[in-house]
C-alpha cells in the first residue's frame, strides 16, 4: 500500500502555465525529497526538506520552488512551465539518516 | 564525492535463470547501500539494504546481495527469476543524501 501519495498522476499542460505537484506522506517522515527521473538517466535531486519551514535545492538546477509547512505535505511548483519540463517527477520520504526512502507513484507531466 | 556506476543498461534474462546485476559505488566511509525495483508507472520500491555487519543481505522477493568493500560493489542477484521481475532497478548509496544508478532494465525471456 501507498504512504506517500503524489497528485496528479499524469498532467499534458501547455507552456507558460503555474503548475503545482502535490505530496503528502501519513508516516510522520521529517525528510522529504524531490527527484526528476527521466529514461535511462539517474534520479537527479531537485529539492530537498529536512523538517517544517526547511527547503533546500538539490544538485539538479530547476525553476520550481517547494514549501514544507506542514510535516506531511511538500508541494512542489512551477510558476512558468517550459517544454524543457516535461519529465516524471518522483516524491519521496525518509525517517532519517542512512534509512531508505519511500516514493510515491510520480507524476508524469508534459509541457506542449 | 559519492556516485554509483550500474554498467549494464539492459539485460535479458530466460525465465528461470539466474541473475545477478552490478553495481559499484564510490564513497568516503562505509556505506548505506540499497537496491531499489521500478515497474511500469510506479515509484521505487525498496528491495534490500546494507548498514553494517554480514556482508550478504536477503531482500524480498527472493532477492540478495552480497557488499565488496575491495572492490566497492554491491551486486544484486537472485537464483531462478520470475516473469514478473521485469522491471528497472536501481542501485544508490547514500546517508543523508542519496545518489542513485541510472539503472539496469531487466527483460524476462519466456
Amino acid at each position: 500500500e501507498a504512504d506517500i501519495y503524489q497528485t496528479p498522476r499524469y498532467l499534458v499542460i501547455g507552456t507558460g502555465k503555474k503548475i503545482t505537484l502535490e505530496c503528502s506522506q501519513t508516516m510522520g517522515h521529517d525528510k522529504m525529497y524531490w527527484y526528476q527521473q527521466d529514461p535511462g538517466m539517474e534520479l537527479h535531486l531537485i529539492h530537498y526538506s529536512y523538517g517544517v519551514n526547511s527547503t533546500e535545492k538539490g544538485d539538479l538546477s530547476s525553476e520550481s520552488t517547494v514549501s514544507r509547512i506542514r510535516t506531511e505535505h511538500f508541494p512542489l511548483t512551477l510558476e512558468s512551465a517550459r517544454p524543457s519540463h516535461t519529465s516524471q517527477y518522483l516524491c519521496a520520504s525518509s525517517v532519517g539518516y542512512g534509512q531508505p526512502q519511500h516514493f510515491g507513484d510520480g507524476t508524469r507531466l508534459s509541457i506542449l | 564525492a559519492q556516485s554509483v556506476t550500474q554498467p549494464d543498461i539492459h539485460i535479458t534474462v530466460s525465465e528461470g535463470a539466474s541473475l545477478e546485476l552490478r553495481c559499484n559505488y564510490s564513497y568516503g566511509a562505509t556505506p548505506y547501500l540499497f537496491w531499489y525495483v521500478q515497474s511500469p508507472g510506479q515509484g521505487l520500491q525498496l528491495l534490500l539494504k546494507y548498514f553494517s555487519g554480514d556482508t550478504l543481505v536477503q531482500g524480498i522477493k527472493g532477492f540478495e546481495a552480497e557488499f565488496k568493500r575491495s572492490q566497492s560493489s554491491f551486486n544484486l542477484r537472485k537464483p531462478s527469476v520470475h516473469w514478473s521481475d521485469a522491471a528497472e532497478y536501481f542501485c544508490a548509496v547514500g546517508d543523508n543524501d542519496m545518489r542513485f544508478g541510472a539503472g539496469t532494465r531487466l527483460t524476462v525471456k519466456p
